[in-house]
């Protein structure tokens, strides 16, 4: 069964911190992602890239970094973690397939808690 | 610029109940559609997209361009589609991500 792992389901941290948040897909997908989910918001993209060494800034990218040295490979990084960081973020990975459609693969969630 | 429109965050139905919900979305252009789901517990899982024009699980959605929208549909609820749902959007402007609404919780009662 294709896979995408988050190596962290459930972290606590505190204000000013600095945070890594690891990704890995093991379906060769080019495109990855990462969104934060949150009650009554739904799934806002931060960062998401297309190819090794490449990112794109999504809707919120501020207070945030991403790395993708390994194309299996997606950090998301919080260099001074805040409150309002408190979050479920989700991975995802994709490959267009052959009629053009861009399905997401998602991860299982780390969920981040601030204090 | 895009945007995806789910008006309703709760939508409680009884089981065998029709349920219908509503996705609206803001493109210039031609969209990809898709209805993600996710189940308690469960990692966010792709039910449908409008190119694939297929029926899971029962559900249904058409897209008309028209109206804009991308109602999901199944005519007789199971408590088992109890669950978060999310309409999404991608198109050409957005490269490759996905654009999320914010999602609708359906609660199917016995």
């Amino acid at each position: 069964d294709v896979k995408v792992t988050q190596s962290s389901r459930y972290l606590v941290k505190r204000t000013g911190e600095k945070v890594f948040l690891e990704c890995v897909q093991d379906m060769d997908h080019e495109n990855m992602f990462w969104y934060r989910q949150d009650p009554g918001l739904g799934l806002r993209l931060i960062y998401f890239s297309y190819d090794v060494k490449m990112k794109e800034k999504g809707d919120i990218p501020e207070g945030y970094s991403v790395s993708r040295e390994k194309k299996e490979r997606f950090s998301l990084i919080l260099e001074s973690a805040s409150t309002n960081q408190t979050s479920m973020y989700l991975c995802a990975s994709s490959r267009p397939d052959t009629s053009g459609a861009n399905v997401l693969t998602f991860g299982a969630g780390s969920r981040l808690t601030v204090l | 610029a895009q945007r995806v429109t789910q008006p309703e965050k709760l939508l409680s139905v009884f089981k065998g109940a029709p349920v219908e919900l509503k996705c609206n979305y803001s493109y210039s252009g031609s969209p990809e559609l898709f209805w993600y789901v996710q189940y308690s517990r469960q990692r966010l899982q792709l039910l449908l997209r409008h190119i694939s024009r297929e029926s899971i699980k029962g559900f249904t959605a058409d897209l008309n361009k028209g109206e804009t929208s991308f109602h999901l549909k199944k005519p007789f609820a199971q408590e088992e589609d109890s669950a978060m749902y999310y309409c999404a959007l991608s198109g050409p402007n957005s490269g490759y991500a996905l654009n999320f609404g914010k999602g609708t919780s359906l609660l199917v009662t016995p």
